[in-house]
């Protein structure tokens, strides 16, 4: 199974909203309501900020909202501040395994 | 509070093995299914595998990368996960990490290298 598709980068001024798509499959993203997104800053542990497609753990910040159309997920971070900047990765679970995306790597400009 | 500590990395030859801990406190462990991922230096999070709980009977699944070679194992007792990594390969090269699943993979443990080099 290949990994899911993220786009390599994104980025946004402090204030402004960006999206992260994270494409798969049928047989992955599209064929389950398990995507999360995890946070990861350099040197750092990732950190979980959505389950299940679109729900927030407690202590996320609901500027991080997410969602799946199909087989892509996005996740959307609003009034984007200087913290948000890291790597940002979807994972789903695909029939017993699961599938990263390759990351994203977010810049607030 | 919540914690996962990982163990046992270190440098290992081409063809050898390795036995990495992942000890668990401050949550109800038993109940939880327990991942595997890891991550070569500079690039993205790969899923190794996981070990559901005594409930579902233990059952493992693995990726295709490692499936033969790497066997996922719990004592509940201790509260304590491991990761069996047998004919080593320099591409097994990572920082590897083990995460609690309830809700998502949380909590994650601050990872241990695994350096397969000669």
């Amino acid at each position: 199974q290949s990994a899911l598709t993220q786009p390599p980068s994104a980025s946004g001024s402090p204030g402004q909203s960006v999206t992260i798509s994270c494409t798969g499959t049928s047989s992955d993203i599209g064929g389950y309501n398990y995507v999360s997104w995890y946070q990861q800053h350099p040197g750092k542990a990732p950190k979980l900020m959505i389950y299940e497609v679109s729900k927030r753990p407690s202590g996320v910040p609901d500027r991080f909202s997410a969602s799946k159309s199909g087989n892509t997920a996005s996740l959307t971070v609003s009034g984007l501040q200087a913290d948000d900047e890291a790597d940002y990765y979807c994972c789903s679970y695909a029939g017993s395994t699961h599938l990263f995306g390759g990351g994203t790597k977010l810049t607030v400009l | 509070e919540v914690q996962l500590v990982e163990s046992g990395g270190g440098l290992v030859q081409p063809g050898g093995s390795l036995q990495l801990s992942c000890a668990a406190s401050g949550f109800i462990f038993s109940g939880s299914a327990m991942h595997w991922v890891r991550q070569a230096s500079g690039k993205g999070l790969e899923w190794v595998g996981r070990i559901k709980n005594k409930a579902n009977s233990y059952a493992t699944t693995y990726a295709a990368s490692v499936k033969g070679r790497f066997t996922i194992s719990r004592d509940d007792s201790k509260n304590t996960a491991y990761l069996q990594m047998n004919s080593l390969k320099t591409e097994d090269t990572a920082v590897y990490y083990c995460a609690a699943a309830t809700t998502g993979f949380d909590p994650w443990g601050q990872g241990t290298l695994v350096t397969v080099s000669s």
